[in-house]
């Protein structure tokens, strides 16, 4: 069946630091892929997202390109800060059969210190 | 306009009682989901509706859950008896109708713990 796989956390880095979390996923042709941010005590948000091979998706200056060939949804930032402390979760929906079903990685926790 | 709103916050309980968790969806959203995210499990997916029509309850571990939809603004899920194995966060999330379906909202969580 369908999986996200994420690298293990807790990811911790000192303000201004470049940040990559890494995710790779397992499913049947193209799916669409997406990274949610869970910060303390809250639900989660849609971060970004990507729906096709090459498309890069971007916001708040994370960044995550749709990578076929490795099957990777890596999630970049280059200068983090203390605010973007959170756990970040990989997730994808299947491109048929599954609705709209997300799966969900494990999630990573990033701690950004001074 | 609001998010998705549940109550309670919080629930502490003792394993028999029945527990009951309330999710009001977005207004214009007719998808909603019901997850739970534990440390052991992370983020499963319980059940979801559409147009208040159960789509897919596999999620469901067993017959002690129960979850409703009677109109698009309210939503319950039921464990009846809880254990304290249920213990756990339990969000609701919402999202528009397609294409826009793939974004899900997400409410702040139920913090459910069974004694």
């Amino acid at each position: 069946g369908d999986s996200v796989t994420q690298m293990e956390g807790p990811v911790t880095l000192s303000e201004e630091a470049f940040l990559t979390i890494n995710c790779t996923y397992t499913a049947t042709g193209y799916p669409s892929l997406f990274w949610y941010v869970q910060y303390p005590g809250e639900g989660l948000q849609l971060l970004l997202k990507a729906t096709k091979a090459d498309d890069k998706g971007s916001n708040k200056g994370f960044e995550a390109t749709y990578r076929k060939e490795t099957t990777s949804f890596h999630l970049e930032k280059g200068s983090v800060q203390v605010s973007d402390s959170a756990v970040y979760f990989c997730a994808l929906i299947p491109v048929t059969g599954g609705g709209n079903k997300l799966t969900f990685g494990t999630g990573t926790q990033l701690k950004v210190e001074l | 306009d609001a998010g998705v709103i549940q109550s309670p916050r919080h629930e502490v309980t003792e394993m028999g009682q029945e527990v009951t968790l309330r999710c009001k969806p977005i207004s214009g959203h007719d998808y909603l989901f019901w997850y739970r995210q534990t440390m052991m499990r992370g983020l499963e997916l319980l059940i979801y509706f559409n147009n208040n029509v159960p789509i897919d309850d596999s999620g469901m571990p067993e017959d002690r859950f129960s979850a409703k939809m009677p109109n698009a603004s309210f939503s319950t899920l039921k464990i009846q008896p809880s254990e304290p194995r249920d213990s756990a966060v339990y969000f609701c999330a919402s999202s528009l109708p397609s294409p826009r379906w793939d974004e899900q909202f997400f409410g702040p969580g139920t913090r459910l713990t069974v004694l």
